[in-house]
């Protein structure tokens, strides 16, 4: 079963508004998260990594203005596209690796998101 | 963490063996090979990984060359629900720490298509 829950599964949104993005680890606690962005027919980008209790790193060229990350709890990272334009509609994916020596990782379903 | 090269596409007759190469001459003596797949919009599954040795699991067989410059996950009878996009990555072990630990870098993968 997944381990790894997102939310909302797509979104559509007008232009300038915000979106909040939900990761959550089901069964397991991930002090890290990870959030990526896949264009259509293009593989995943790595957009930032989620660290609970401090400051997500993002990846170079990625606004940490735009795309906010808190990760407030050991089960729980949100992403926030703040003032979305057309150029943000993507698949947002999210995964968490399970506390183990092999460090597995899990992946969301991911989320889909529309600006019109 | 190293590169890897796979053909952008196979095909695969349903119940027949697919055997997926990857490349990856850069290879350091701490790298793990890992596999994940991910099915038409939804997130990336694991499948496997190893470091010298083969591997097989529920799901496939993990075969690294000697001199691990190269690798070949094989789905031992495909069906048509392993249709999909097959990525190889080469990361480094989680206790190599550092600011890499846990990401993951996506190539173009392998387009993986298993006909009747």
């Amino acid at each position: 079963g997944a381990v790894v829950s997102q939310h909302p599964s797509w979104v559509i949104c007008k232009s300038g508004t915000s979106v909040k993005i939900e990761c959550r680890s089901l069964d397991f606690q991930a002090t890290t998260m990870f959030w990526y962005r896949q264009f259509p027919k293009q593989s995943l980008m790595l957009m930032a990594t989620s660290n609970e209790g401090s400051k997500a790193t993002y990846e170079q060229g990625v606004e940490k203005d735009k795309f906010l990350i808190n990760h407030a709890s050991l089960t729980l990272s949100t992403l926030t596209v703040t003032s979305a334009h057309p150029e943000d509609s993507s698949f947002y994916i999210c995964s968490a690796p399970r506390t183990s020596w092999q460090e597995t990782q899990y992946f969301g379903p991911g989320t889909r998101l529309l600006v019109l | 963490d190293a590169k890897t090269t796979q053909p952008p596409s196979m095909d695969c007759a349903e119940g027949r063996a697919a055997n997926l190469p990857c490349n990856h001459s850069t290879i350091s003596g701490n790298e793990y090979v890992y596999w994940y797949r991910q099915i038409h919009s939804q997130g990336p599954q694991y499948i496997i990984h190893g470091l010298k040795n083969n591997e097989t699991n529920e799901m496939a067989s993990l075969i690294i060359t000697e001199d691990r410059k190269s690798s070949t996950l094989i789905l031992p009878h495909a069906t048509l629900r392993d249709t999909a996009v097959y990525y190889c990555i080469v990361r480094s072990s989680p206790n190599a720490g550092g600011t890499s630990y846990g990401k993951l870098t996506f190539g173009q993968g392998t387009i993986l298509t298993v006909h009747p």
